[in-house]
């Protein structure tokens, strides 16, 4: 089936430890966008890219890397630097740069 | 001022009522706009696009106000089902061929029996 893909669903780190949390989508989508989104909030951009090997910077990207090597993948790092990493964090991606996102199903990060 | 600015309610009405969100967004070069849908402690989740003549989809209608920018979004005779947290989406762009995604804080509905 096509769709993206979060992964781990739940996510535990100890202060000060980098972590990696995945996207992969198999919907041939150029376009790749990371948030953030805190109890009670809405969502706020961390990262976007729109083609291979080329991202911009969100509202949020104090504490956070991505990279996108391929198409299909967009990793974000949540570096130690980040204060407040305790979040879902939500994935998505579109096909054209008019068009709807679809979501992944997140990965909630707590730090222990 | 918000790029993307909701009101977060929340709204609590009664089944069968009919209720209007509205979503303001700060960029006029803004190209493309919609509604999702967020249940709890889940993603978002697509309701419908917003186009300039206005669209209708079932007991759902959307307005694009591009003078005033602001979007709408009409749900009439609520049901149960339909609680949830609304989100208006704003596609802008960011110099040259980029574009974001900006979302509104979200508005909370509750339908009450």
């Amino acid at each position: 089936d096509g769709g993206i893909t979060q992964s781990p669903k739940y996510l535990f780190r100890k202060e000060g430890q980098n972590v990696t949390l995945s996207c992969e989508q198999n919907l041939n989508h150029d376009a790749m966008y990371w948030y953030r989104q805190d109890p009670g909030q809405g969502l706020r951009l961390i990262y976007y890219s729109q083609i291979v090997n080329d991202f911009q910077k969100g509202d949020i990207a104090e504490g956070y890397s991505v990279s996108r090597e391929k198409k299909e993948s967009f990793p974000l790092t949540v570096t130690s630097a980040q204060k407040n990493p305790t979040a879902f964090y939500l994935c998505a991606s579109r096909d054209r740069v008019v068009t709807e996102a679809f979501f992944g199903q997140g990965t909630r990060l707590t730090v222990v | 001022r918000k790029e993307v600015e909701q009101d977060p309610g929340p709204f609590n009405v009664p089944e069968g009522a009919t209720v209007a969100f509205n979503c303001t967004y700060s960029n006029s070069a803004s190209q493309s706009f919609f509604w999702y849908r967020q249940d709890c402690r889940k993603e978002p989740k697509l309701l419908m696009s917003v186009y300039s003549s206005g669209n209708e989809d079932g007991r759902f209608t959307a307005q694009l106000n591009r003078a005033s920018q602001y979007i709408s979004l009409l749900i009439r005779d609520s049901k149960l089902s339909d609680s949830a947290t609304y989100l208006c989406v704003v596609n802008m762009p960011n110099g040259g061929a980029t574009n974001k995604l900006i979302f509104g804080t979200g508005t909370l509905l509750a339908v009450q029996p």
